[in-house]
Formats: C-alpha cells, structure tokens, sequence
C-alpha cells in the first residue's frame, strides 16, 4: 500500500525543545517536501530535497533543519531557534523535482507549544 | 503582490449547484497548475492537475486555463454538502523549482 506516513500525529513541545518530525514514503518519489500551515493560511515551504544527500530552503526555513539520508525518509527538526512553532506541519513528495511534477501529502503533524 | 491568489471565500452555494473557484498567479513562465481540496484538520488532497491553455474535465470537476490572462480555475458541477472543504490553489515557480500556494477559498455547499 504506497504512500506517505508522517508521525507523530500530535506533538507537544516545551520552550527550548527540539522536535523532530518523520516523513516517510514507499513512492519512490526523487523529490520530498515540508510544508507549514498556520490556522486559516496557505502552506508555505520550510525545505526540500530532490535528491538523497542533497536539499535546499525554502521560503520559512530560519529555525528548521533536515536531512536526506535515505531516499524513503526526510525527517524534519524544529529547534528551540524557531520562536513561533506552534502549526500543522506536512511532508509531501512527488516523482520528479522542480515543480512541475504533482506532489502528494502525507496526513501530517500538529505541533503545540506548551 | 502575491505569488498566487485566491479569494478567501467563504463561498456558499445551494445543493446542486455550479460551484467556481478561481486563482490568479503572477509568473509568467509558470507551467503546471493543481488544485488541492483540504477537509477541516485533514491534509491537502490533489483533485486536478492542468499544463495546457483550455478546460480538463474529471467527474464533476473541471479545470480551466488561460495563459495570457494568468489564471485558473476550478469549477464544481452538481455541488454537494460533502464538497465543503478549502481548496487551494498551486503553480510551478519556474526560477525557484517549487511549488506556491494560494491561501485557500473555502466552499460552504448548503442543502
């Protein structure tokens, strides 16, 4: 059954924590993605990858890391940098790279701040 | 100017009805369009995809383009209660080699 995981499903964080976040799919799609979305907002892009090994910002990365390893998985890591954590967050991934290609999302990660 | 914009909405329709939903996007060189439906506290689903100039048709679900006028549509024949979602609009950014989203217009589809 192909697809998109993401866990956990719900996340609370203490001020300072890191977090990190999974992102798996067994799509064997090049490209994956992290998404933020904001109550009542649009997504906006954290990072991606469009190769294993290799990854690039995207518009709201300040606070945020990742990594490629394997070309299944690309975790995310919100660290105590990023001031304003609390959001939903969503790891998708499509065949190709570039844009041009359709991306598909995993079912995401509500992250809380406490 | 954004990116990629939609009306917030909310758009309410009877039963039954015509729903049209549409983005306007600034990037001349963008080639790939999608639109996503997004259920309340649920992850985008893709419902549409179109690259070329002109209507696409899948179900009740039928994507329009225009190129030179810079925007896309999305229309929703036999609207039901259970189309009641945000849908989001997405373009290809050429220079960037991504993906940007509308905000979303949410559709209220009332019996």
């Amino acid at each position: 059954d192909g697809g998109i995981t993401q866990s956990p499903k719900y996340l609370f964080r203490k001020e300072g924590q890191n977090v990190t976040l999974s992102c798996e799919q067994n799509l064997n799609h090049d490209a994956m993605y992290w998404y933020r979305q904001d109550p009542g907002q649009g997504l906006r892009l954290i990072y991606y990858s469009q190769i294993v090994n290799d990854f690039q910002k995207g518009d709201i990365a300040e606070g945020y890391s990742v990594s490629r390893e394997k070309k299944e998985s690309f975790p995310l890591t919100v660290t105590s940098a990023q001031k304003n954590p609390t959001a939903f967050y969503l790891c998708a991934s499509s065949a190709v790279a570039g844009g041009r290609d359709e991306q598909f999302f995993g079912p995401g990660t509500r992250l809380t701040v406490l | 100017q954004k990116e990629v914009e939609q009306n917030s909405g909310p758009l309410s329709v009877p039963e039954g009805a015509i729903a049209s939903l549409n983005c306007t996007y600034s990037d001349r060189g963008s080639q790939s369009f999608f639109w996503y439906r997004q259920y309340s506290g649920k992850s985008p689903e893709l419902i549409m995809s179109i690259y070329s100039n002109g209507d696409k048709e899948d179900g009740r679900f039928t994507a329009q383009l225009n190129k030179a006028s810079q925007y896309v549509s999305l229309l929703i024949r036999d609207s039901q209660p259970s189309d009641s979602a945000t849908y989001l609009c997405a373009v290809n950014v050429p220079a960037g080699n991504m993906l940007t989203f509308g905000g979303g217009t949410r559709l209220m589809v009332k019996p």
